[in-house]
This record gives C-alpha cells, structure tokens and sequence, in this order.
C-alpha cells in the first residue's frame, strides 16, 4: 500500500516550457487536491476534485490544469511555466474522516 | 471554512508536554477541528480531528473547548523528531479542500 505518490521528485524547467506533475493513490479515495508551498509560506490550494471527472479551483489556480479521468490519477499541467510558479508541490487525498494524506511533494524550479 | 489563529513558534522541552493552542471563535456547528504537522521538507502529516468531544489517539490528544471557540492539541512526550509545523484547521465534514494558515513552528529543545 504506497499511500500517495509524486513523480518527479525534483524538476527544473525553463520559462515557457511546460510538463505534467504526476499524483497516483491506491487508497481508493474519491477526493484529491493539488496544493503548492512557497518557502516559509503556508499550504495554498491549487485545483481539487471530488470524484472521477469532476474537477474545480482552489485559491491558486491560475498557469495550472487538471484532469481526472481515474479514481487514481490526479495529474497538475503546467501550461507554461514561469519563475513564479518554483515551489514545492503536494498532492493529498481524503480519507473516510474527511483526513487528507499528503504525497511527499515535487520541488519544481522554474528558471 | 472558519479562520484560525495559531501562535507563531512554541519551544517545549524534551519529554514534557506540548500544549498547541488554536483559536476559531468564528466556527460553525458543522465545522471540524483538524490538527496536521509538516516535519521539515515531508508532505503534511494527519494528527487527530475532532468536532466537540476531547479526541486522543497514539499520537496526540485534542481538547477542544465547551463553546468551540478554541482547541488545544497535546502532545503527551514530546520528542526532538516532534520539531515541527503543527497547522491547526476548521472544515467542515463533506468538502474536499482545507485552508491552511501558517502554523505554529514547535521547537522541542534537549
């Protein structure tokens, strides 16, 4: 039982490029966020799904897509990066108690 | 969701208690009380939840007040690897996103 997973650990992109942030659970849980953290900041909610092709933004969710064509899959796009989008990014799920588990995060720098 | 205010940093000793305070005076009925911490660099950790009852499992307890304006979360022994974030949240039960503030920064010194 992985819990939630990332892919890529780590990633450099220049601006304007664009790539995919991979999240996989196999807890079964219907809900799924995308979260980023800025050094020293808080937790800022990017885009959330409640189910299985049911998406919606969080407070950040400007330069980012998401889609949700699994129960498992939760995959953050960026479209076209930019220096401001470096931070670290989780993804989390949520549990019968309405507990999230967080993945172990991707640390994208964008130069 | 309802707001909260945590202090910015605590210290604790090793092996003593530590007491985390949260304030939501602006909670509803159905609005939860969520305790999660962030060790250095890890995604968030669950601790405990809990809606009006005192909560305790193997990691902490949770004290939340009669008028459910302000929680506190316990950690009984505190240990060096408990330094962490200890983010204090209010949600309710069926939504599926948390607002996260800043935290409280526990310092657990030898």
């Amino acid at each position: 039982n992985a819990g939630v997973t990332q892919t890529p650990k780590f990633q450099v992109l220049k601006t304007g490029q664009s790539m995919t942030l991979q999240c996989a659970q196999d807890m079964n849980h219907e809900y799924m966020s995308w979260y980023r953290q800025d050094p020293g900041m808080g937790l800022r909610l990017i885009h959330y799904s409640v189910g299985a092709g049911i998406t919606d933004q969080g407070e950040v969710p400007n330069g980012y897509n998401v889609s949700r064509s699994t129960t498992e899959d939760f995959p953050l796009r960026l479209l076209s990066a930019a220096p401001s989008q470096t931070s670290v990014y989780f993804c989390a799920t949520q549990g019968p108690y309405n507990e999230q588990f967080f993945g172990p995060g991707t640390r994208l720098t964008v130069l | 969701d309802a707001k909260t205010t945590q202090p910015t940093s605590m210290d604790c000793a090793e092996g003593r208690a530590a007491n985390l305070p949260c304030n939501h005076s602006t909670i509803s009925g159905n609005e939860y009380v969520y305790w999660y911490r962030q060790i250095h660099s890890q995604g968030p950790q669950y601790i405990i939840h809990g809606l009006k009852n005192n909560e305790t499992n193997e990691m902490a307890s949770l004290i939340i007040t009669e008028d459910r304006k302000s929680s506190t979360l316990i950690l009984p022994h505190a240990t060096l690897r408990d330094t962490a974030v200890y983010y204090c949240i209010v949600r309710v039960e069926y939504a599926g996103k948390s607002t996260f503030g800043d935290g409280t920064t526990l310092t657990v010194k030898p």
